[in-house]
């Protein structure tokens, strides 16, 4: 079992739409959880990051986090084609290492 | 947010030739950089994790006497890729861990496009 999972997609949803991305992981120590922004030809940007059970909500982004289920969501609400892109899922296990899930394509479609 | 930069951005070189790319913090101490790799359509590849003032941890499978790192500083860390061949053509991309509130996170450079010819 890969310690990091996601649905490679592509996921694709209208404009609008809310589009939800999930990932899960494997290490039940595992402390934080982050959802990178990665366009075509450019490096990963830090969307938000959780590290309690629950949401959290950052505009547009909602960020659900389920320990118990070892789970972590992504929802993007509008959707704009702008937000076409590969989301990355990470985990954080002790402040040092580091574990990145293969990415979910994602497209809007205007 | 914290800033990363890596230098340069884009490099063509001859085969057997070494390539020295760049990564330094901005606006904050980073005692941990990481530098990744990754081909096109794939997934980032963790090449080594790079610690201030220690030998860089290199992950399986990747060879420590090709891809040179160095850390000596908490604001720069470098990769020399030695002797590349076109195979080492890549997307490689630096990242520098830093708190973003309570959270421990990693905040990526722009990248640097290495092509070998």
């Amino acid at each position: 079992q890969k310690e990091v999972e996601q649905n490679s997609g592509p996921l694709s949803v209208p404009e609008g739409a809310i589009a939800s991305l999930n990932c899960t992981y494997s290490d039940r120590g595992s402390q934080s959880f982050f959802w990178y922004r990665q366009y075509s030809g450019k490096s990963p940007e830090l969307i938000m990051f959780i590290y309690s059970n629950g949401d959290k909500e950052d505009g547009r982004f909602t960020a659900q986090l389920n320990k118990a289920s070892q789970y972590v969501s992504l929802l993007i609400r509008d959707s704009q084609p702008s937000d076409s892109a590969t989301y990355l899922c990470a985990v954080n296990r002790d402040g040092q290492n580091f574990v990145f899930g293969p990415g979910t394509r994602l497209s809007v479609l205007p | 947010g914290a800033v990363v930069s890596q230098h340069p951005s884009w490099v063509i070189c001859k085969s057997g030739t070494s390539v020295k790319i760049e990564c330094r913090s901005l606006d904050f101490q980073a005692t941990t950089m990481f530098w990744y790799r990754q081909f096109p359509k794939q997934s980032l590849m963790l090449m080594a994790t790079s610690n201030e003032g220690s030998k860089a941890t290199y992950e399986q499978g990747v060879e420590k006497d090709k891809f040179l790192i160095n850390h000596a500083s908490l604001t720069l860390s470098t990769l020399t890729v030695t002797s590349a061949h076109p195979e080492d053509s890549s997307f490689y991309i630096c990242s520098a861990r830093a708190l973003a509130g309570v959270a421990d996170t990693q905040y990526f450079g722009p990248g640097t496009r290495l092509t070998v010819l």
